[in-house]
């Protein structure tokens, strides 16, 4: 079955910019977590969605918003881009909540943003 | 405040040897602990889990080690092989902490080299 697809890949924006990172999860989960990875920071949550709502929410600036769409899909948002938010973005996917399997979530491949 | 902390960055270890990873965490209120394994331009991938209520778990070359009074857990991999080279992040939660379910707090990863 197809994994966690996140689009795009790459991207490059300027200060001052926003932007929008899609993610699609795995066929069938509905939940969909947002993570920032940063070489200082590890992964850093950012928020939960589940059933188009958002279920969890991590300790970032109202700049990071995100949403699910009725078939799962999420996107996030970014505000007002910063020179520090250039970092690899990691959606994960989940049927109900990592805790509902053994093995927390299914991750994409992220997409790692650059400011300039 | 850091709650889950992998105080190595980085490992180095002879292939066919014992490779040690490890994690400390200040919450006691963590009760599920996670390790995953990335490697450079993908996401992370699922590891291996215990539950507060074990103090071990096996998966084939890979067993987690739980000290609750020590808040400590460790990672061990033998014997260690290089496509084992990859950066292990060791990810914690509590339920009802931040949420129903409680979101995954990831450490800051230790990169382990295995050398042929």
């Amino acid at each position: 079955k197809a994994g966690v697809t996140q689009t795009p890949r790459y991207l490059i924006k300027t200060r001052g910019q926003q932007v929008t990172l899609s993610c699609s999860p795995i066929s069938g989960h509905r939940s969909v977590s947002w993570y920032q990875q940063t070489p200082g920071q590890g992964l850093q949550f950012l928020f939960e969605y589940f059933s188009e709502t958002q279920r969890n929410k991590g300790n970032f600036p109202g700049r990071f918003s995100g949403r699910q769409f009725s078939n799962s899909r999420s996107e996030m948002n970014v505000s007002t881009l910063e020179l520090g938010d250039s970092a690899l973005y990691l959606c994960a996917s989940s049927l109900a909540g990592w805790r509902d399997s053994n093995y927390g979530y299914t991750f994409g491949s992220g997409t790692r943003l650059t400011v300039v | 405040d850091q709650q889950v902390k992998q105080n190595s960055p980085s490992l180095s270890v002879q292939e066919g040897r014992i490779s040690i990873l490890n994690c400390d965490y200040t919450n006691s209120m963590f009760d599920y602990f996670l390790w995953y394994k990335k490697y450079p331009a993908e996401g992370p991938t699922f590891l291996i889990s215990i539950s507060s209520i074990k103090d071990k778990n096996e998966d084939g070359r890979f067993t987690v080690f739980l000290n609750k009074s020590a808040k400590h857990l460790s990672l061990h991999i033998v014997p260690s092989q290089p496509g084992d080279s990859a950066v292990y992040f060791c990810a914690a939660s509590a339920l009802n902490y931040g949420g129903s379910q409680g979101n995954l707090i990831f450490g800051k990863g230790t990169k382990l080299s295995v050398k042929p």
